[in-house]
């Protein structure tokens, strides 16, 4: 199987940096996703990471370590826009996505 | 083109009725999945549809659920006999297939989603 941890909750305040954790348990993947979801909304891709290290896109950076297990989305300069459910998944074949339940980021002035 | 869009965006039916759902994925796109997505829970596979072919469907979709792509462009959902189980948001989703050999990833595209209500 293919267990993606998350928290569940996180807060942070504007203008500041924000980490949110996945850790996963699975025999194989083709690449780690992240997803923004507002309430409500479609996800909407934010980043895609097939080999360890950092990719950063504006102000959001998705960090994979296979070895470890271990992702994280980085999110600086907070707005308030930034507030929704931050959605990680696995891709496996055919590209389907396994998520996690999901981060919801409550971003305050 | 304006994206995935799925039709209705909410749908409110009584236990026992069937009700079927339409998504229209991008249109150069190949793929084309359903998921199924409940409160505070991320979204969970249920079948993929490359061209007209249903090449896989997750264990969670039990008979009364049926989907179908009959000429590789928009598909439908259908549940039949519905229960107060299947309340949930049903998410369409879209992407294309990599160039190159091999199986490559391409991100995937959601629709708004359909919202069933079963009373």
């Amino acid at each position: 199987g293919q267990n993606i941890d998350q928290p569940t909750e996180m807060t942070a305040t504007e203008g500041a940096i924000v980490q949110i954790n996945c850790t996963y348990q699975t025999s194989g993947f083709n690449g780690l996703f992240w997803y923004q979801q507002h309430a409500g909304e479609a996800p909407t891709f934010l980043s895609y990471n097939v080999l360890d290290g950092l990719e950063e896109k504006g102000r959001f950076s998705s960090f994979l370590s296979r070895s470890k297990g271990y992702s994280y989305l980085l999110l600086k300069e907070l707005q308030m826009k930034d507030s929704a459910s931050y959605l990680c998944a696995l891709s496996g074949g055919y590209n389907k996505l396994i998520f996690g339940a999901g981060t919801r980021l409550a971003v305050h002035p | 083109d304006t994206g995935v869009s799925q039709d209705p965006r909410h749908k409110i039916t009584k236990r026992g009725q069937n009700v079927t759902f339409r998504c229209d994925p991008i249109s150069e796109h190949n793929r084309l999945y359903w998921y199924r997505q409940t409160l505070g829970q991320g979204p969970e596979f249920l079948t993929y549809f490359q061209n007209e072919a249903q090449l896989e469907k997750s264990r969670l979709l039990s008979d009364r659920f049926s989907a179908e792509r009959p000429k590789g462009s928009f598909s439908t959902l259908e549940i039949q006999r519905t229960e107060q189980g299947d309340s949930a948001m049903y998410l369409c989703a879209s992407s294309s297939r990599g160039s190159g050999g091999g199986q490559s990833n391409t991100e995937a595209f959601f629709g708004q989603g359909t919202r069933l209500t079963v009373v």
